[in-house]
């Protein structure tokens, strides 16, 4: 996808509640995927969970899934019971030619107890 | 689990000083990428390298930058004379060319003065 939207800059989120981070993109491939990563206060990257334009279910990897929109080009993040650990910035990613990342702008998580 | 790995995890530098990033990434991997985010900013791709060259290049990888496979292990990204605008985190990431999973590496501060 060749842009990424993230339109909230912040979001706060009860510990044990579910949360979905929005992500919209834009692309004119018939084939791309969406990845979501979560940074850290420390500052590494860390890799959560794909989603492939051709992938008929929605994927999954423990308390993360992707709600994947394909005629309205979202791909959300659903954190389900939220813990105190997951505060972190999280950042949406599509490739495009060749593999490369373009990066949403990122949802700063903050949850609280 | 294997990672990517990347050296130094801080560098501070004097304008006008020649930097190299050093990474080494999962070692059956194939594309291998330098990314950098600017403190509050999103992450933006640099380069991409594959089969020993450069596949694909942005607007921000000029002159002053290059990269390097010297050994078949490492993968280094060198700036000849940084600016103050180089100070950022540098992320290096590989990927095994399935397109699905990109792994970043724990970045490098680099903070030219």
């Amino acid at each position: 996808a060749q842009k990424i939207t993230q339109t909230q800059p912040g979001m706060f989120v009860q510990e044990k509640e579910a949360v979905t981070l929005d992500c919209t993109y834009d692309t004119s491939d018939q084939s791309y995927g969406l990845f979501w990563y979560k940074q850290p206060s420390s500052g590494e990257m860390i890799f959560l969970i794909y989603q492939g334009s051709y992938d008929e279910q929605n994927a999954t990897e423990g308390r993360y899934s992707l709600n994947f929109q394909k005629a309205r080009k979202s791909a959300n993040l659903v954190i389900s019971a939220s813990q105190l650990g997951d505060s972190a910035m999280y950042f949406c990613a599509s490739p495009g030619g060749g593999n490369k990342l373009t990066f949403g702008t990122g949802t700063q998580l903050k949850v609280e107890l | 689990e294997p990672e990517v790995t990347q050296t130094p995890s801080h560098q501070v530098t004097q304008m006008g000083q020649e930097v190299i990033l050093r990474c080494v990434p999962i070692s059956n991997h194939l594309y291998f990428y330098w990314y950098r985010q600017i403190l509050g900013q999103k992450v933006e791709f640099l380069v991409s390298f594959y089969n020993n060259e450069i596949s694909e290049k942005s607007e921000i990888f000029d002159d002053q930058f290059s990269v390097e496979r010297p050994d078949g292990s490492n993968f280094t990204l060198k700036i000849r004379s940084t600016k103050l605008e180089d100070s950022a985190m540098y992320f290096c990431a590989s990927d095994p060319n399935r397109g699905n999973e990109q792994f970043f590496g724990p970045g490098t501060r680099l903070t030219v003065l």
